[in-house]
């Protein structure tokens, strides 16, 4: 069974710093592609980054260039998102996503960051 | 890149069918066949119940289908039930490494 199991969120003063981690299992981490996705509090979903199986490609929505990071570990089959000058914009419930062929078939449950003095 | 545009609610009565439109551009969903379409309760996880504009994952029932005109992507429920009752949204590729989803349809069961 896919199982993905997000972790690190909480609450964070703006400027400050987050690592968000994703523990897969259930299948063959390195061979898929995984997503970022966000959700704002009463907003819908945003996607937020992406990165393939040998983290050479990575992709980010405008609004995250040059703060958010992505990257993965696929001997400890695990995907993260170290966040940084996190906005009070930031905040909102953050899914990790399996992708396959253009899509994500497989999600998280969420964890909430929360952005705030 | 911005959101594609999808009816904030939608309602209909158990055994009614029900369509959702999302509308993008020649840039995301005119110019791909990548729209994929999920179900959200809140709480959980959001689950993909269409993906390829026509396409159903193994599990999810024939009474959901998907279909695309132009610039502008269907989902249809047939046959609604009460546990179709959630968040729907779409999402298509939109070009130059970036994605897009939809501002989600809020869908009632009588």
């Amino acid at each position: 069974e896919v199982q993905l199991v997000e972790s690190g969120g909480g609450l964070i003063q703006p400027g400050g710093s987050l690592r968000l981690s994703c523990a897969a299992s259930g299948f063959n981490f390195s061979d898929h592609s995984m997503n970022w996705v966000r959700q704002a509090p009463g907003k819908g979903l945003e996607w937020v980054s992406y990165i393939n199986a040998a983290s050479d490609a990575r992709w980010y929505t405008d609004s995250v260039k040059g703060r958010f990071t992505i990257s993965r570990d696929n001997a400890q089959t695990s995907l993260y998102l170290h966040m940084n000058s996190l906005r009070a914009e930031d905040t909102g419930v953050y899914y990790c996503a399996r992708d396959h062929d253009w899509t994500s078939d497989y999600w998280g449950q969420g964890i909430l960051v929360t952005v705030s003095s | 890149q911005s959101a594609l545009t999808q009816p904030p609610s939608a309602s209909g009565s158990p055994g009614q069918s029900v369509t959702f439109s999302c509308t993008g551009t020649s840039s995301d969903v005119g110019g791909y066949d990548h729209v994929s379409w999920y179900q959200h309760h809140p709480g959980k996880g959001p689950k993909l119940i269409i993906h390829e504009v026509t396409k159903r994952p193994s599990g999810v029932p024939d009474r959901f289908s998907g279909s695309k005109s132009g610039n502008t992507a269907s989902l249809t429920v047939s046959g609604l039930q009460a546990e179709d009752e959630a968040d729907y949204y779409c999402f298509s590729y939109g070009g130059s490494n970036n994605w897009v989803f939809g501002g989600g349809t809020k869908l009632t069961v009588l």
